[in-house]
């Protein structure tokens, strides 16, 4: 089955860090870009950075950059987030996505930066 | 950054009537080396990740009905849903794929009148 699968997220305290993972199914992840898109809860679609498939090209929101890295692992079929200095707006459900055109998407593992 | 601006914020159509939904660009995102515009629509509905609909302006992704059509070029862009089903009740969101950071609009909540 073709499939993208959140992982990683639950409660943070301001300042804290999570990693993100995802990973990818039945399709060849090594050869897609892939992304971050993120919803706060009631909001729209914030797309957050976007990854090459082999790794060499990276790219991200400003309102993340500094604080996000996204990263991949290709052998384990797998996109990360790390995710550190995390603020009250970074509360979201977080999203992967495969290609340019975003045209899979995983159903979301949502994190919340509360005290 | 490119602001993607959608119209209207909600719209409410009967069963079987046309819905259209309209994007506006802040700048082109027509990319003139392969006439393409780096434009996709997205279904979101409750409790759901969002669904590819339309990418490359027009072309419908695998699986989607008919009744969805995207037209447009440049800054203004349109989805119609031809004959409104209930399934059809979601968040619409278009999409600019042009430039980083990418950017969607602010989304469009279609419900049935």
């Amino acid at each position: 089955e073709v499939q993208l699968v959140e992982s990683g997220g639950g409660l943070v305290q301001p300042g804290g860090s999570l990693r993100l993972s995802c990973a990818a199914s039945g399709f060849s992840f090594s050869t897609n870009w892939m992304h971050w898109v993120r919803q706060a809860p009631g909001e729209g679609l914030v797309w957050v950075s976007r990854i090459k498939s082999d790794g060499s090209i990276t790219t991200y929101a400003d309102s993340v950059k500094g604080r996000f890295t996204i990263s991949r692992d290709n052998a384990k079929n797998t996109l990360y987030l790390q995710m550190n200095g995390l603020r009250a707006e970074d509360t979201a459900v977080y999203y992967c996505a495969r290609d340019i055109d975003l045209s899979m998407w995983g159903q979301g593992t949502l994190v919340t930066v509360a005290s | 950054d490119i602001v993607m601006t959608q119209s209207p914020d909600s719209l409410a159509v009967s069963l079987g009537e046309r819905a259209t939904i309209n994007c506006k660009s802040s700048q082109s995102v027509l990319y003139s080396s392969n006439n393409r515009n780096y434009l996709a629509w997205f279904q979101q509905r409750p409790g759901q990740p969002p669904k590819l609909l339309i990418y490359w302006t027009s072309s419908r992704a695998s699986g989607v009905p008919d009744r969805f059509s995207g037209s447009g070029s440049g800054t203004d862009f349109t989805l119609t849903i031809s004959s409104l089903q209930a399934e059809d009740v979601a968040v619409y969101y278009c999409h600019q794929y042009y430039a980083t950071p990418y950017t969607f609009g602010q989304g469009t909540k279609l419900e049935i009148k």
